[in-house]
């Protein structure tokens, strides 16, 4: 059973340009979300996925928008790129059930922008 | 508006003894916690939970206390070992929800 993956590992990009952030999901899990660390912090929920729908969204601009895959991967998409941005990207899946919601993390992206 | 706070960026314990983690919370309306260890270059990983109903959810070294009358939890490890040194979050959530709220973060040091 494979694990959470993530790629690409680190990211460097300027300001305005657009990135794509790519989430490989454990086997069987039919949800993803996606988590943005800024240094010091912990991470900020920016939306989730569930069978191919979204399905909630903190509080993120909608340049930030995703995709979920029918084998359930994942993709971050995030344009006009502010030096704010510049943060650890986290995907998460999870088998959703009722009562618990227990995550699976992949390592994250490190995306720099300048 | 943080929602879930963890006061303390770092905590340093001697191998052995009892490492305590805090968390503060907010909202009323969560009803599940977890919490979660960070090592450099992973993602965090899934620790150990409580839902609202209990106050108390015990895991080998780890225990979870809930104190909802004070919207606080706490992690207990006993005994600490060096390879605990990690990061810690304490997350929230709203079962039924979609979404896990995080608090910043309590950096580990077990001294050997």
């Amino acid at each position: 059973e494979t694990g959470v993956t993530q790629s690409p590992t680190h990211l460097i990009k300027t300001r305005g340009q657009q990135v794509t952030l790519r989430c490989s999901s454990q086997s069987g899990h039919n949800t993803v979300s996606w988590y943005q660390q800024a240094l010091g912090q912990g991470p900020q929920f920016i939306f989730q996925y569930y069978r191919e729908e979204e399905n909630g969204r903190g509080n993120f601009p909608p340049r930030f928008s995703g995709l979920q895959f029918p084998n359930y991967s994942s993709e971050l998409n995030v344009n006009a790129l502010e030096l704010d941005d510049s943060a650890l990207y986290l995907c998460a899946s999870s088998l959703r059930r009722e009562f618990i919601n227990e995550q699976f993390f992949g390592p994250g992206t490190r995306l720099t922008v300048l | 508006d943080q929602q879930v706070k963890q006061n303390s960026p770092s905590l340093s314990v001697q191998e052995g003894r009892i490492s305590i983690l805090n968390c503060d919370y907010t909202n009323s309306m969560f009803d599940y916690f977890l919490w979660y260890k960070k090592y450099p270059a992973e993602g965090p990983t899934f620790l150990i939970s409580i839902s609202s109903i209990k106050d108390k959810n015990e895991d080998g070294r780890f225990t979870v206390f809930l104190n909802k009358s004070a919207k606080h939890l706490s992690l207990h490890i006993v005994p600490s070992q060096p390879g605990d040194s990690a990061v810690y979050f304490c997350a929230a959530e709203n079962t039924g929800g979609f979404k896990t709220i995080f608090g910043a973060g309590t950096r580990l040091f077990v001294k050997a």
